[in-house]
């Protein structure tokens, strides 16, 4: 069955500090995958996806993330954050031809001290 | 509005009591989903509705639950006899058609089983 591992539960970093998230995906497959943020208060919004073509995406707020097939991993980076970037972020993934059901990690809850 | 509306934000309710919740999603999507997120938990899956086509009901947890989509617009999430470990956060999405697995989300119904 797919699943999708988060790394990191809970992250403290102080503003400039660079970022990074980790993602792992367990399916055999051609997947989609994305990372999901949602800021207090807010409701979930997308960051970034990945389908096919080049294995670095960027995305919204100068996040960044890179695909790499042979090790299962889609991990989130910045390389300074802001106070602003205090959220919860979600790794997910769906097997090409279905995007309907996403499979979600757990969450990881990121705290920038300003 | 422009963004995917849900109600109630909050609902506490008696154990064996039914409850709905009300998703009205983006107009002109034709996706809509349910997502169910639990304290320490990622999102699961529920129910997903296509346009027309019969919906996929494969993720809903028992048979008292429920949902429908009336008029390939608003959906109602139904839960008979709640039960305490139905507790947790309902989070409705939509998707425009094509859209490749980008989920506009909802703020979510609370819903707390006493």
């Amino acid at each position: 069955a797919q699943s999708v591992s988060q790394h990191n539960h809970h992250v403290i970093l102080s503003e400039a500090a660079s970022l990074e998230l980790g993602c792992n995906y367990s399916y055999g497959g051609t997947v989609n995958l994305f990372w999901y943020v949602q800021y207090p208060g807010q409701h979930l919004q997308l960051l970034l996806k990945y389908f096919s073509g080049d294995p670095l995406v960027k995305g919204i707020k100068g996040f960044e993330a890179e695909f790499i097939k042979s090790k299962f991993s889609f991990n989130l980076r910045k390389p300074s954050v802001q106070w602003s970037d205090t959220a919860e972020y979600f790794c997910a993934v769906s097997n090409a031809g279905n995007n309907r059901k996403l499979i979600w990690g757990l969450g990881t809850s990121l705290a920038v001290n300003p | 509005g422009a963004g995917v509306s849900q109600s109630p934000s909050n609902k506490v309710t008696e154990k064996g009591k039914d409850v709905e919740l009300r998703c009205d999603p983006i107009s002109g999507h034709t996706a809509l989903y349910w997502y169910r997120q639990s304290l320490g938990q990622g999102l699961e899956f529920l129910i997903y509705f296509q346009g027309n086509s019969a919906p996929d009901k494969s993720g809903l947890p028992s048979d008292r639950f429920s949902a429908e989509r009336t008029g390939g617009s608003v959906s109602t999430l139904t839960i008979q006899r709640t039960q305490q470990e139905d507790s947790a956060v309902y989070l409705c999405a939509s998707s425009p058609q094509g859209a490749g697995g980008e989920l506009f989300f909802g703020e979510g119904s609370r819903l707390t089983v006493l």
